[in-house]
Order: C-alpha cells, then sequence, then structure tokens
C-alpha cells in the first residue's frame, strides 16, 4: 500500500542533543513537508520541499534542519537550537496542491 | 484579522444528528478548500477536497464553499460515533508556491 511512514513513533531528546525524525513515502509525489502541532496553535510549517535537493524554510524554521537528498525521503533533524522541541511532528507529501497525505506523526518530548 | 479562523470546540452533537463545522476565511485569492479529519495521536487524512464555490458531496458529508461570503463549511449527515475527531479546514491559492493555511481545528464528539 502507497503512504508515508514516519519513525520512531515516540522520541525522547536530552538537552542539547540533535534528534532526526524519518519521513519515507512511495506515493511518488514531488512535494513533502513538515509540520509541527501543539495544542491550541494548529499545524505550523517548518520547511517544505517540491523538488529533490531542493527545500525552502517555513514560518518556524528555526532550530531545524532538513535534506532532500532522494524522493522518497525527507528527513528531518531537530537541533539545540530549538529551545522547545516538545511537541507533535507531522510529515505530509503532495502530487498536488492541497492534497496532502499525511504520516502518523512522532511525538518528541525533551527529558 | 487571522486568515483562517476556526472555532476550536468542543461540539457534542447526539448520534444521528446533522453536524455542520465551519471556517471563515480573508484572503479573497484562496481557490481550493480542503477539510481533513485528525483522529487523537494520528496524521489528519484528506476528507473533501474542492476548488472555487459550490457543493461538494461524498457519502455523509458535503462540503460547501461561499467564497462570496469567505466562508467554507462542512456538513456530516447521520454522525455515528467514529466521527468523533478533530477536523481542520485548509485554503490556498492557486500558484505552487502558495501555502496552505490551516485551521486550529475543531473537536467534534459524537455521543451516542
Amino acid at each position: 500500500d502507497g503512504g508515508i511512514t514516519q519513525s520512531p513513533k515516540y522520541l525522547f531528546r536530552k538537552e542539547g542533543q540533535n534528534v532526526t525524525l524519518s519521513c519515507e513515502q512511495n506515493l511518488n509525489h514531488d512535494a513533502m513537508y513538515w509540520y509541527r502541532q501543539d495544542p491550541g496553535q494548529g499545524l505550523r510549517l517548518i520547511y517544505y520541499s517540491q523538488i529533490v535537493n531542493d527545500f525552502q524554510k517555513g514560518d518556524i524554521a528555526e532550530g531545524y534542519s532538513v535534506s532532500r537528498e532522494k524522493k522518497e525521503s525527507f528527513p528531518l533533524t531537530v537541533t539545540s537550537a530549538q529551545k522547545n522541541p516538545t511537541a507533535f511532528y507531522l510529515c505530509a507529501s503532495s502530487p498536488q496542491q492541497g492534497r496532502y497525505t499525511f504520516g502518523s506523526g512522532t511525538r518528541l518530548t525533551v527529558v | 484579522q487571522k486568515e483562517v479562523e476556526q472555532d476550536p470546540g468542543p461540539l457534542s452533537v447526539p448520534e444521528g444528528a446533522i453536524v455542520s463545522l465551519n471556517c471563515t476565511y480573508s484572503n479573497s485569492a484562496f481557490q481550493y478548500f480542503m477539510w481533513y479529519r485528525q483522529y487523537s495521536r494520528k496524521g489528519p487524512e484528506l476528507l473533501m477536497y474542492t476548488y472555487s464555490s459550490g457543493n461538494k458531496e461524498d457519502g455523509r458529508f458535503t462540503a460547501q464553499v461561499d467564497k462570496s461570503s469567505k466562508y467554507i463549511s462542512l456538513f456530516i449527515r447521520d454522525s455515528q460515533p467514529s466521527d468523533s475527531a478533530t477536523y481542520l479546514c485548509a485554503m490556498s491559492g492557486v500558484n505552487r508556491d502558495d501555502k496552505i493555511i490551516f485551521g486550529k481545528g475543531t473537536r467534534l464528539h459524537i455521543l451516542p
């Protein structure tokens, strides 16, 4: 079945540590996105990529980094510069405007 | 004024009732209008996708877009307990670089 796989489902980060969230899709979609979801805040765009080897900052890119070396993969690194990383992270892909397929999310907690 | 406004709820209705969920927006350039359903601790799933004005029906779900009033609605007929979820409206312009703007979501509870 085609879809988006996010891993891990739960992730714990220590202070000062970088962590990487995985996002893989087999839908052959060109565009991929990372969102952060906090209670009462809705979805906020972190980074997006419309083509391999190219990506753009979203609304809250500070403290995050991404790469897009393969069409299928769009990993997100949460760096130690992100001061409040505890949140639910969602990856999505899209073949056309607005038709997103989301992954099941990664819940990141700082310990 | 925020670009997209959506009442967070929670909205509680009895099983079998008709549910009406709404969003208002301010950007007249929006042409694509979507509704996503999100169950607790899951990713959102696309429920309805419409372009420009008008109605679209899919089973028990009907999406309406009124561009003159900058108002979109999602109606759920014969609501079921399995419809209990958070519903997110979303919209964007037609250009490839236009960002999708999401509402904050309305929590819906269908009471058995």
